[in-house]
């Protein structure tokens, strides 16, 4: 089945210590996109990639990054994790032509704990 | 700019019981409305949408018609089930203009007692 699949489920980092979420796609779609959900809130996007295309959200912090080193494959980087960046890390994806943009697909999820 | 208002929770219910949760947005444009999902420790399912004006979105029993006149999108289902507690997100995108993002209602937590 298509699907997006983010790996691993659970991370368990270091105040500070660098941390990399992986997401993959078998849908092929072009667009896609990581946001941050915090216990009994909604999600909140931290930047999308359209093709190559990075969009970062204004109130994104520099302590996130990203890359995407192929149409399948997106991670999300948190250079110096802190406390408040414990969260669910969730990766979804979108057909765009430019102007009009298809439904999300949203994989399983990482929930990162910090020590 | 955009914003969903989706009724707070919990919302309780027993098992068989109706249900609806209510969802209103404002939107500069003509949006998609969607409903997610979210089972506890899992990602957003997507469980229907409609892109136009008096479009009925179903799935799984589920029901919400794109209602322009009251900018809502009341999710209902005649029947719950244990199996669907979880929490509901009401989401809009405004796919003409481009903007990608989705922007989410709070979301609604339903809990189904036998």
């Amino acid at each position: 089945d298509a699907m997006v699949i983010q790996n691993p489920r659970y991370q368990v980092t270091q105040f500070g210590k660098p941390v990399t979420l992986s997401c993959s796609q078998t849908l092929n779609h072009n667009v896609m996109y990581w946001y941050q959900q915090k216990s009994s809130q909604a999600p909140k996007l931290l930047f999308h990639y359209y093709d190559k295309d990075f969009n970062n959200e204004a109130d994104t912090p520099d302590n996130f990054q990203s890359r995407r080193p192929n149409t399948s494959f997106c991670f999300l980087d948190i250079r110096s994790p802190g406390l408040g960046d414990a969260a669910m890390y969730l990766c979804a994806t979108s057909r765009s032509s430019g102007t009009s943009t298809d439904t999300q697909y949203f994989g399983p999820g990482t929930r990162l704990t910090v020590l | 700019g955009d914003s969903v208002t989706q009724m707070e929770g919990p919302v309780t219910l027993s098992e068989e019981a109706f249900l609806t949760i209510n969802c209103t947005y404002t939107a500069t444009g003509y949006p998609s409305l969607f409903w997610y999902v979210q089972y506890p420790g899992e990602g957003l399912q997507l469980l229907l949408k409609a892109t136009k004006a008096d479009d009925k979105g179903s799935n799984k029993g589920f029901e919400a018609t794109y209602r322009k006149e009251t900018t809502s999108f009341h999710l209902e289902k005649g029947s719950v089930q244990v199996s669907d507690s979880a929490v509901y997100f009401c989401a809009l995108s405004e796919l003409d203009t481009g903007r990608r993002a989705l922007t989410f209602g709070s979301g609604t937590r339903l809990q189904v007692q036998p």
